[in-house]
């Protein structure tokens, strides 16, 4: 049971916009700011949102963070067929004193 | 060109030990803290613990289900960190990535290794 709560999938059409999001509680994502990673089979994580609603440099402005109380969410427009992959939320939290993760979205573009 | 290369893993029976090496190059290695984070076949991210930099006494955390088994050490002078997996378990079986990030700086940055692989069985 991961300690911040994603739904296991979504899915969108190309050109859509999805929103995927990340649940968790006062002593990571309120306290800490979250960030989200994009995974491709066989592949490690690649940062894609910092900070809560921060791209690094090279990331496409299709993808969007943000976050209020508790929850965040990434959002993903126009949405194309590379962008099928596994999307991750990560926080630090303070009680468990350690990086915490979604369980994983699994994203499919229809 | 900033890299992170995993090595030391394999195959060890359920009771045995394994130390991994992160070997580091492309960035300030002795001002980062660095993490270790694993993956097991079809599930996902599991941080595994972190040991900060001297400049903050070179603390470690750990998960807590590793507590106790593994241990984060790193060498400066190498620009390497280490993983040493003592007493494992099955469960234990996954990729294992080297990552460091920091985004509380001028150029935020954020890298992972390419994985190793670590399976436990008998």
């Amino acid at each position: 049971q991961s300690v911040l709560t994603q739904p296991p999938s979504a899915s969108g059409t190309p050109g859509q916009r999805v929103t995927i999001s990340c649940s968790g509680s006062s002593s990571n994502i309120r306290s800490n700011t979250v960030g989200w990673y994009q995974q491709l089979p066989g592949t490690a994580p690649k940062l894609l949102i910092y900070s809560n609603n921060q791209r690094p440099s090279g990331v496409p402005d299709r993808f969007s963070g943000s976050k209020s109380g508790t929850s965040a969410s990434l959002a993903i427009s126009g949405l194309q067929s590379e962008d099928e992959a596994d999307y991750y939320c990560a926080a630090w939290d303070d009680s468990l004193n350690g990086r915490v993760f979604g369980g994983g979205t699994k994203l499919t573009v229809l | 060109e900033v890299q992170l290369v995993e090595s030391g893993g394999g195959l060890v029976q359920p009771g045995g030990s394994l130390k991994l090496s992160c070997a580091a190059s492309g960035f300030t290695f002795s001002g980062s803290a660095m993490h270790w984070v694993r993956q097991a076949s079809g599930k996902g991210l599991e941080w595994v613990g972190r040991i900060r930099s001297k400049a903050n006494s070179y603390a470690t955390a750990y998960t807590a289900s590793v507590k106790g088994r593994f241990t984060i050490s790193r060498d400066d002078s190498k620009n390497t960190a280490y993983l040493q997996m003592n007493s494992l378990k099955t469960e234990d079986t996954a990729v294992y990535y080297c990552t460091t990030y920091d985004y509380g700086v001028d150029s935020p940055f954020d890298y992972w290794g390419q994985g190793i692989l670590v399976t436990v069985s008998s």
